[in-house]
């Protein structure tokens, strides 16, 4: 099957920046996912990369490399409500969503 | 706009009885997933559907049945439950399956199940 791999946990301190890696299979790779997911609740919809380079919206961005199988979301100025997991999830073209492991991302006043 | 529910939210089994978890979504979307979330191991793809009357298996189908009468409803059945079945279990909707340009998914609150 499709591996992705991601850091199982990550700490930072509000107000820093913090990029959370993704890397995953390049075989029949179509778009990259990032997905939320506060404790106890649903996956919310953060981003999709189809094309190579940066995509920026509000203070979260995210990063796509096909050649590499390589993928990071960014996040600024972080809040105490950025503490939560995220998942990032490869679309497979004629199958479908493969998710990694997801990060618990922790942030500390 | 409910979006995708789910019920039940919380649910506590024996071992082998059987039960439905029920999934629906109002954005008439064509393309239904039912995933489980395990600790350390992210969701796991256990049946999907491209339309009504259309169901495939995911990664991890075995013990559990889907169906697809129409294009709101997806319920999973547990056909006898184990142990290993005690997860949480999402159900997600989208516009379009997954071949060719992919579409979000919108993912129910989930059901919480624990099977004893």
């Amino acid at each position: 099957g499709q591996n992705i791999d991601q850091p199982t946990e990550m700490t930072a301190t509000e107000g820093a920046i913090v990029q959370i890696n993704c890397t995953y299979q390049t075989s029949g790779f179509n778009g990259l996912f990032w997905y939320q997911q506060h404790a106890g609740e649903a996956p919310t919809f953060l981003s999709y990369n189809v094309l190579d380079g940066l995509e920026e919206k509000g203070r979260f961005s995210s990063f796509l490399s096909r050649s590499k199988g390589y993928s990071y979301l960014l996040l600024k100025e972080l809040q105490m409500k950025d503490s939560a997991s995220y998942l990032c999830a490869s679309d497979l073209v004629g199958q479908n969503f493969v998710f990694g492991p997801g990060t618990r991302l922790s942030v500390l006043p | 706009n409910a979006g995708v529910t789910q019920t039940p939210k919380f649910q506590v089994l024996k071992t082998g009885q059987s039960m439905t978890l029920q999934c629906a979504q109002d954005m008439n979307h064509e393309y239904m997933s039912w995933y489980r979330q395990d600790p350390g191991m992210g969701l796991r793809l256990i049946h999907y559907s491209v339309g009504a009357g259309i169901t495939d298996q995911g990664e991890v189908p075995n013990g559990y049945n889907v169906s697809r009468s129409t294009t709101e409803d997806f319920p999973l059945r547990l056909l006898s439950a184990a142990p290993s079945q005690t997860s949480v279990y999402f159900c997600a909707s989208s516009y379009s399956s997954t071949s060719g340009r992919a579409d979000t998914q919108y993912f129910g609150p989930g059901t919480r199940l624990t099977v004893l």
